[in-house]
């Protein structure tokens, strides 16, 4: 299994400005992935996150509200802009264990974000 | 569409109790499917992986099937305690398409001392 640490835990944060969430692996992943679930729901995925290219985003997901970096096979963040209190959420990353098939997913501890 | 399904949404059980969690899916190409365990405000917790030519897999108390011409996974746990209290979430990794994971809305259990 993979060993997956998060920064913040939570936060609260005033509409209009941003926050960028880390994602920290305790080895070397080829899959990432962010997931955003808002209250009373479940995981719905945000983006797959690509070591040396950009980012893959789901429908109604975008790159300007989810800014998304991979610098390296360990690590990525995911950055929520111009936030407003529907982006109220746990944000959450999560990792592919093993190839295909026999993958097997991972998730981080979560973000909890309040905007006010 | 790919969709996963979990009914009940809600459970409350006396401790000691056996009991059986529903999962449903709407498509039988799948690569695998896990159960995922989470407590509340926290992340989730992965229980059982299931691959696709698997019927079965078993850990300590939990028991998951897979029935992928029926589209169906059970989740079984023996002899619930209150420390099993948590929403439990089945997810499915479906061939084709996005090849993502996709989630049921979970099921809530209380196990009552």
């Amino acid at each position: 299994s993979a060993v997956i640490s998060q920064k913040p835990s939570r936060d609260i944060c005033q509409r209009g400005t941003s926050l960028t969430i880390q994602c920290q692996v305790d080895s070397q992943v080829t899959m990432m992935f962010w997931y955003r679930q808002q209250p009373g729901q479940s995981l719905t995925l945000i983006a797959t996150a690509n070591q040396g290219s950009e980012a893959t985003y789901e429908s109604g997901f975008v790159i300007d509200k989810f800014p998304i970096s991979r610098p390296n096979l360990t690590f990525s963040t995911l950055t929520v802009s111009n936030m407003s209190p529907e982006d109220s959420s746990i944000y959450l990353c999560s990792v592919e264990s093993r190839g295909r098939p026999l993958n097997e997913q991972f998730f981080g501890p979560g973000t909890r974000l309040t905007v006010l | 569409k790919q969709e996963v399904t979990q009914i009940p949404a809600a459970l409350s059980v006396p401790e000691g109790e056996n009991l059986v969690l529903n999962c449903s899916f709407t498509d039988s190409a799948i690569y695998n499917l896990q159960w995922f365990r989470q407590d509340p405000g926290k992340g989730l917790t992965s229980l059982l992986l299931i691959q696709s030519s698997q019927r079965e897999q078993t850990s300590g108390r939990l028991n998951a099937s897979l029935d992928k011409s029926s589209g169906r996974s059970t989740l079984y746990i023996a002899a619930s305690q209150p420390g099993d209290s948590a929403t439990y979430l089945c997810a499915v990794l479906f061939q084709g398409g996005s090849e993502k994971l996709v989630f049921g809305k979970g099921t809530k259990l209380t196990v009552n001392p």
